[in-house]
């Protein structure tokens, strides 16, 4: 299976700040590559796919980048509302793994 | 907008079978690939398999051959059967849609079921 490695595991912030979270697969996954946003007791919530493609509706302060092995989710400026947990997986090989999340907390 | 629920136990004993449906509404099963995702307290999210409204199907190695899907186009739902269920079982399970690009993301989910196994 490939791994999925996320850091930070958690991360405190403010509002307003930019915030980068990274995800590494233990292998080239080219751009098959997606993110979710999770709420607590909420069902995930696609934000990006193909890497770098905003799902429709999601707000353009999100954004993706990266291909290959190494990718980053950057907030560029952090909302109340983007408390939450964020997930990447990895689509290129089956399973679909998931990196192991990490928790946005406001300071 | 395609909305998708999920229905079943909310406790299963152990070494039993559990059984979960998800129904579909708002668009068709017809054409799409479904998956299944669950998820253990501690947060970590597992990728079950998923079904092509064909039928053809891709299990995750880790069930260890416990899992099957299917799906029933004229009630437009999908199931999946989890055999010889553990505490280790235990999660939220959610059923998804697979989007339409070709990347295999998840662009519907369902609100996730809770299931239990406990004697």
């Amino acid at each position: 299976d490939i791994q999925m490695t996320q850091s930070p595991s958690s991360l405190s912030a403010s509002v307003a700040d930019r915030v980068t979270i990274t995800c590494r697969a233990s292998q080239t996954i080219s751009f098959y590559l997606n993110w979710y946003q999770q709420k607590p007791g909420k069902a995930p919530e696609l934000l990006i796919y193909a890497a770098s493609v905003l799902r429709r509706g999601v707000p353009s302060r999100f954004s993706g980048s990266g291909s290959g092995t190494d990718f980053t989710l950057t907030i560029t400026s952090l909302q109340p509302e983007d408390s939450a947990t964020y997930f990447c997986q990895q689509t290129l090989n089956s399973p679909h793994t998931f990196g192991q999340g990490t928790k946005v907390e406001f300071k | 907008q395609v909305r998708l629920q999920e229905s079943g136990p909310g406790l299963v004993k152990p070494s039993e079978t559990l059984s979960l449906t998800c129904t579909v509404s708002g668009g068709s099963i017809s054409g799409y690939y479904w998956t299944w995702i669950r998820q253990a307290a501690g947060g970590g999210l597992e990728w079950i398999g998923r079904i092509y409204s064909s039928g053809s199907t891709n299990y995750n190695p880790s069930l260890r051959s416990r899992g099957t899907m299917s799906l029933d186009t004229s009630k437009n739902r999908f199931s999946l059967k989890l055999t010889s269920m553990t505490v280790a079982d235990t999660a939220v399970y959610y059923c998804a849609r697979v989007g339409e690009s070709s990347t295999w993301e998840l662009d519907s989910w369902g609100q996730g079921a809770l299931v239990t196994v406990s004697s």
